[in-house]
């Protein structure tokens, strides 16, 4: 199956400062989800993004499908960005999420 | 509108016993998934279904069992719990815009 990598596997940060998170993935995707699980479990979606770039204020995405890679970034982070952040990719075989194993991001003040 | 949601949030079973978890969902979505996540860990697929009356093991299927007789619920069963189940379990619908996760049901197997 494709495989998944995400780097780095934690990042602390001091409120204020910017990110970028990494997704590698080893195979042609049909569309490629990042997803923020907050300190209490919840996991939201953030970029529904097979390729291109999109942004939602202080976040935005970039998925380069040619290169099989994504960025996510996060630009004066605040505490409320800490948490797990997810890539997951659908497989062009089917309709199945495989998810990378996270970058775990804590925001100090 | 509630979106996923799941019952019940929170479980703990002995050795052997079995359980249902309910998932559902109120947004017609035809794709719906079960994953489980263990610390330190991401979500690994157990099963999913693409629409009512079908299913599909994922990449971790053994011990667990699923059903989807109504487009909105997709139920997963475990007949026999062992200690290695202990985990936290996110059902998910999918569409063309993309995930979207219930809040979670912690089991713990003793």
């Amino acid at each position: 199956g494709i495989q998944v990598e995400q780097s780095p596997p934690d990042l602390i940060l001091q409120e204020g400062a910017n990110s970028t998170l990494r997704c590698n993935f080893s195979d042609s995707v049909n569309n490629l989800q990042w997803f923020h699980q907050n300190p209490w479990g919840q996991l939201i979606n953030l970029f529904y993004i097979p390729s291109g770039t999109k942004q939602n204020g202080r976040l935005s995405a970039t998925t380069v499908a040619t290169e099989r890679y994504s960025l996510l970034y996060i630009s004066s982070s605040q505490t409320t960005d800490s948490g797990v952040y997810f890539c997951a990719v659908e497989e062009t075989s089917g309709s199945r999420l495989t998810f990378g194993e996270g970058t775990q991001l804590t925001v100090n003040p | 509108n509630a979106g996923v949601t799941q019952t019940p949030k929170f479980r703990v079973l002995k050795t052997g016993q079995s359980m249902t978890l309910l998932c559902a969902q109120d947004m017609n979505h035809e794709y719906m998934y079960w994953y489980r996540q263990d610390p330190g860990m991401g979500l690994r697929l157990i099963h999913y279904s693409v629409g009512e009356g079908t299913t599909a093991k994922g990449e971790v299927p053994d011990g667990y069992n699923v059903s989807r007789l109504k487009k909105q619920n997709f139920l997963l069963g475990l007949e026999s719990a062992a200690p290695s189940q202990t985990s936290v379990y996110f059902c998910a619908t999918h569409s063309l815009a993309g995930g979207l996760f219930g809040p979670g049901t912690r089991l713990t197997v003793l």
